[in-house]
């Protein structure tokens, strides 16, 4: 499965927009893109995913370039619960084993 | 709550001790994984099982390290002669694979070890 690069940690106004980057320079056509997020001493929790298309669902909305070599978690606005660390995670179609966990962004969103 | 439940939540542990986990996955779900968590790290695959056959094993799964799927519902995961390097949150997760294709995989809260 393709790396992914993210930054390390974020900040977000309470109320405002968090918009989380994600390069995946190397993703073949095949592949989607998932976001997790782990609130502290929780399991991660499934946020969406995508292929090449833009997804929305109630948490959250992913944009995926048209080249698809990046995107954007956008969560339209954050609150204090949604301070947490969100990993990107590039996985196959029909790839069914192991997501492959970097080390994230960490959102720390404030009052 | 019908989600990923593990337990037990916490589990102090003397060095040199055995311990054993246990998972129980989505009901339906006939995909289950064990991940472990160190501070600061993301989490580390360790093994999977489609129904009661554990198809890959990481080579961070020493030979201490075993786990067990055998009726293809609930796992456990043992770990014989605990060492402090073994201090983790423990995670299990599950998907439901149809057609060679997953859902998205739910995880359970995890079970933290302290070896002391």
């Amino acid at each position: 499965d393709a790396k992914t690069t993210q930054p390390p940690s974020m900040d977000c106004a309470e109320g405002r927009a968090a918009n989380l980057p994600c390069n995946h320079s190397t993703i073949s056509g095949n592949e989607y893109v998932y976001w997790y997020r782990q609130i502290h001493s929780q399991g991660p929790q499934y946020i969406i995913h995508g292929l090449k298309n833009n997804e929305t669902n109630e948490m959250a909305s992913l944009i995926i370039t048209e080249d698809r070599k990046s995107s954007t978690l956008i969560l339209p606005h954050a609150t204090l619960r949604d301070t947490a660390v969100y990993y990107c995670i590039v996985r196959g179609a029909y790839n069914t084993d192991k997501l492959i966990f970097g080390t994230g962004t960490r959102l720390q969103v404030f009052p | 709550d019908t989600g990923v439940s593990q337990d037990p939540r916490h589990k102090i542990t003397k060095r040199g001790q055995n311990v054993t986990f246990r998972c129980d996955p989505i009901s339906e779900h006939n995909r289950l994984y064990w991940y472990r968590q160190t501070l600061g790290q993301g989490p580390e695959f360790l093994t999977y099982f489609q129904n009661e056959a554990q198809l890959e094993k990481s080579r961070l799964l020493s030979d201490r390290f075993s786990a067990e799927r055998p009726k293809g519902s609930f796992s456990t995961l043992e770990i014989q002669r605990t060492e402090q390097g073994d201090s983790a949150m423990y995670l299990c997760a599950s998907s439901l694979v149809i057609w060679g294709r997953s859902t998205e995989a739910f995880f359970g809260q995890g079970t933290r070890l302290t070896v002391v």
